[in-house]
């Protein structure tokens, strides 16, 4: 089946280590976005790339990190230079070609410790 | 001022009843639009597109005023699962896509 897998589910890390989250997705899709969610808030941008080997900051991209080396994927680097990291990440991808729905990972929640 | 601004709520309403949430929009050059769904600790899914004309679906109903820079949704019929939190989203040229902070909806019987 077509789709986004986002890995791990679930991720504890001690504060002041880097951590990788890994996006692939399978559906062909150039666009890839990463959005962090805070508890009873909505989704804010962290970084999105249009096509591969390209990227652009979204609205909170300090102390993030990512690269696009393929078109399936898309990881995303937390660092030690963001202040709050512990949140709900949820990767996307859209085709522009069609409507330009989202379609979505199921996220992952890291708790830095 | 945010790009994308909704009414948090919660909107706390009968089943049955008929519920609207707005949303306004900061760029004028927003080429998209959109109303997602999402259910607690799950991702958010596409709950229908945005036309100018206006489009219906089943019991929901969406607007959009380019003029006010104005979204909306309208749930006709509301049933327990639509409890959800409803997030309005834009796309922005050329592919930006920025999401409001999602409005609660809680249906009671």
């Amino acid at each position: 089946d077509g789709g986004i897998t986002q890995s791990p589910k679930y991720l504890f890390r001690k504060e002041g280590q880097n951590v990788t989250l890994s996006c692939e997705q399978n559906l062909n899709h150039d666009a890839m976005y990463w959005y962090r969610q805070d508890p009873g808030q909505g989704l804010r941008l962290i970084y999105y790339s249009q096509i591969v080997n390209d990227f652009q900051k979204g609205d909170i991209a300090e102390g993030y990190s990512v690269s696009r080396e393929k078109k399936e994927s898309f990881p995303l680097t937390v660092t030690s230079a963001q202040k709050n990291p512990t949140a709900f990440y949820l990767c996307a991808s859209r085709d522009p070609s069609t409507t330009g729905e989202l379609f979505f990972g199921e996220g992952s929640r890291l708790t830095v410790l | 001022r945010k790009e994308v601004e909704q009414d948090p709520g919660p909107f706390n309403v009968p089943e049955g009843a008929t519920v609207a949430f707005n949303c306004t929009y900061s760029n004028s050059a927003s080429q998209s639009f959109f109303w997602y769904r999402q259910d607690c600790r799950k991702e958010p899914k596409l709950l229908m597109s945005v036309y100018s004309s206006g489009n219906e679906d089943g019991r929901f109903t969406a607007q959009l005023n380019r003029a006010s820079q104005y979204i909306s949704l309208l749930i006709r019929d509301s049933k327990l699962s639509d409890s959800a939190t409803y997030l309005c989203v834009v796309r922005e040229v050329p592919s930006k896509i920025i999401f409001g902070s999602g409005t609660r909806l809680s249906i009671r019987p």
